[in-house]
Order: structure tokens, then sequence, then C-alpha cells
């Protein structure tokens, strides 16, 4: 199994620009979240994934818009990024049940200029 | 979910013990202790979790007193792949927020020869 993979794993956008972060997962995972991680602090929740077709807002979620057409795959978008969105972008999934273990995939560095 | 409180920072020599502490006062019967690590730039990796019981792992073992105010993460023979930013994060295993973790501010562990 690859586990968690996300692409691309570095992006520079202009002000204004839009674009998607890709997360995928094979580990047929019923849940998948979005993190932030900003210079010097832990991981904060953009949006998460309960379920094909069943998503939701987590603590960050302004800017971003996420979809979930297949259990695997979970894109995070941006529709018109921000300096302010800079930061190390970060999937993670987990089985339902009763540890909630999450898997975390390698990041994506987003820098916006 | 409830709070945790951890030290900032702390150093232990290779080969040692290393024993992070957690404090989770405020931590509710339904809720669990879980441990996570991020090694530098990398996705956070689950280490252990636990009710009431101390658990042990291949990775670690997981202290909680028995009033569970607060818990201890014991990395038996500590290696320098250890250092890391180490997070302790108390919430419900299911429910509403499954799926979800809060993150502090961590433990940075740095491991010297």
């Amino acid at each position: 199994n690859a586990g968690v993979t996300q692409t691309p794993k570095f992006q520079v956008l202009k002000t204004g620009q839009s674009m998607t972060l890709q997360c995928a997962q094979d580990m047929n995972h019923e849940y998948m979240s979005w993190y932030r991680q900003d210079p010097g602090m832990g991981l904060r929740l953009i949006h998460y994934s309960v379920g094909a077709g069943i998503t939701d807002q987590g603590e960050v979620p302004n800017g971003y818009n996420v979809s979930r057409s297949t259990t695997e795959d979970f894109p995070l978008r941006l529709l018109s990024a921000a300096p302010s969105q800079t930061s190390v972008y970060f999937c993670a999934s987990s089985q339902q049940g009763s540890t909630d273990t999450q898997y975390f995939g390698p990041g994506t560095r987003l820098t916006v200029l | 979910d409830a709070k945790t409180t951890q030290p900032p920072s702390m150093d232990c020599a290779e080969g040692r013990a290393a024993n992070l502490p957690c404090n989770h006062s405020t931590i509710s019967g339904n809720e669990y202790v879980y441990w996570y690590r991020q090694i530098h730039s990398q996705g956070p990796q689950y280490i252990i979790h636990g009710l009431k019981n101390n658990e042990t792992n291949e990775m670690a073992s997981l202290i909680i007193t028995e009033d569970r105010k607060s818990s201890t993460l014991i990395l038996p023979h500590a290696t320098l792949r250890d250092t890391a930013v180490y997070y302790c994060i108390v919430k419900d295993a299911g429910g509403t927020s499954y799926g979800k973790l809060t993150f502090g501010q961590g433990t940075i562990l740095t491991v010297h020869p």
C-alpha cells in the first residue's frame, strides 16, 4: 500500500490564482481530513469528510473548497490564493473504528506571492 | 475536546529513556489520550493511545495516572531519529469528533549523542 499520497510536493502561486491540492489513499478509509501547518505551530483542521459525498468544515475553512466523489480521493481547492494561505498542507485518513488512528501524507508546501 | 499542556522542549541522551509529560486535567470519561510525533517537515505519525490502562507497543509506552489528569509517553531507548515534535491530544474516539485532531504546540524532543 502507498498509504496517503499528496501532490504536488511544492507549489508557488501568485495572489488570486486558483489551484487544487490532490490527496489520495489506498487503504479504503472512510474518513479523510485536510490540515494546514504554519511555521512554529501545530496543525489546524481545514475540512474533513466522513465518507464519499459528505464533507464538513473544520477550524479554518475560509478560502478552501473540498469535495469527495470517491472513497480514495479528497482534493482541496484554493479558490483565489492569498499570501495568508502560505503554509504546509497535510492530508490524513482514518478507518472508522475504536482507535481513530490517523495516517498522514507527506505534505504540500505552498507559497503564495 | 479537552485541552492539553506540554513542556515546549526537552532533551534526552541517546540510548536513555525519554519521558514526555502531558497534563489534561479537564479530560472527560470517554476521551482517549493520543500521542503523535512529527519529524521535521514530515507528516505527523501516530505513536500510541490509551483510555485508562497503561499501553505499550513497539514504539513507546503510555502511562496514564489513575485520575487520568496526566500522562507520560516513554520512549525506552531514544535514538537520534526520535528527535521530533511530540503532540499529546485528548479526544473522543468516536461520534462527531471522529477523524478530527486538535493539535497544540507539542514538545520538541531533541535527542543528542
